[in-house]
């Protein structure tokens, strides 16, 4: 089965700092991996997405995550924060043989401080 | 380009009244729809996803059904809302090995 793990529900960094969100995942195969964000009350939007391709995946607005499959982790980072990147962050792990359905994990809401 | 459209963005609803989520979306076919539910600090759960047209299947039990009238609509219902049905719910499709589009959702407070 598939599974998620963000393993902080809340981080807060100052404006300028580097911003680590990290996840770690379960899957019994090659899994496809995302990480979304969330801005209150919105829709979510993809920042971006692992499909065993290269494992450093570059995604909008500064963001990059790497695949590290000896740790089962694909952590998300962007090396200085923006007051813009406050929302809440989800890592997603993907079961493409069976149907496509998406597991979420819980959620690591961003603080970023001035 | 495709789009996913979903409304109402917000609805507040007695408790016992019925329910009816719609969402559509635009330029694919036959794609996989989900409905998901995000609870107030919690994470997206899974409601029911659809592979085709009257193609439902539920993932958790519970007050709430999901039918798929038209390759791209996707109705989420219930009969009698419980305060527990309270939430944020976004609808979802994808294609097989793509990843997820998701709608700007809806926040449903049942008094």
């Amino acid at each position: 089965a598939q599974s998620v793990t963000q393993l902080d529900s809340h981080v807060s960094v100052s404006e300028g700092t580097p911003v680590l969100l990290r996840c770690n995942y379960s899957s019994s195969y090659s899994p496809s991996l995302f990480w979304y964000v969330q801005h209150p009350n919105k829709g979510l939007q993809l920042l971006l997405k692992y499909t065993s391709a290269a494992t450093l995946v570059k995604g909008i607005n500064g963001f990059e995550a790497e695949f590290k499959k000896s740790e089962t982790s694909f952590h998300l980072t962007k090396p200085s924060a923006h007051m813009s990147d406050a929302a809440e962050y989800f890592c997603v792990v993907s079961d493409p043989d069976n149907f496509n359905k998406f597991y979420f994990g819980s959620g690591t809401k961003l603080n970023v401080k001035p | 380009s495709q789009t996913i459209h979903q409304w109402p963005a917000t609805l507040v609803q007695p408790v016992g009244s019925p329910l009816s989520l719609e969402c559509t979306v635009e330029g694919t076919s036959n794609p996989n729809l989900y409905w998901y539910r995000q609870a107030a600090g919690r994470g997206l759960q899974l409601l029911f996803y659809s592979v085709g047209i009257g193609q439902i299947s539920s993932e958790v039990p519970q007050n709430l059904s999901a039918s798929r009238p038209q390759d791209r609509q996707f109705i989420l219902s219930s009969k009698k809302l419980l305060l527990s049905d309270s939430g944020f719910y976004l609808c979802a499709w994808s294609r097989q090995h793509t990843e997820a589009f998701f709608g700007q959702g809806t926040r449903l407070t049942v008094v």
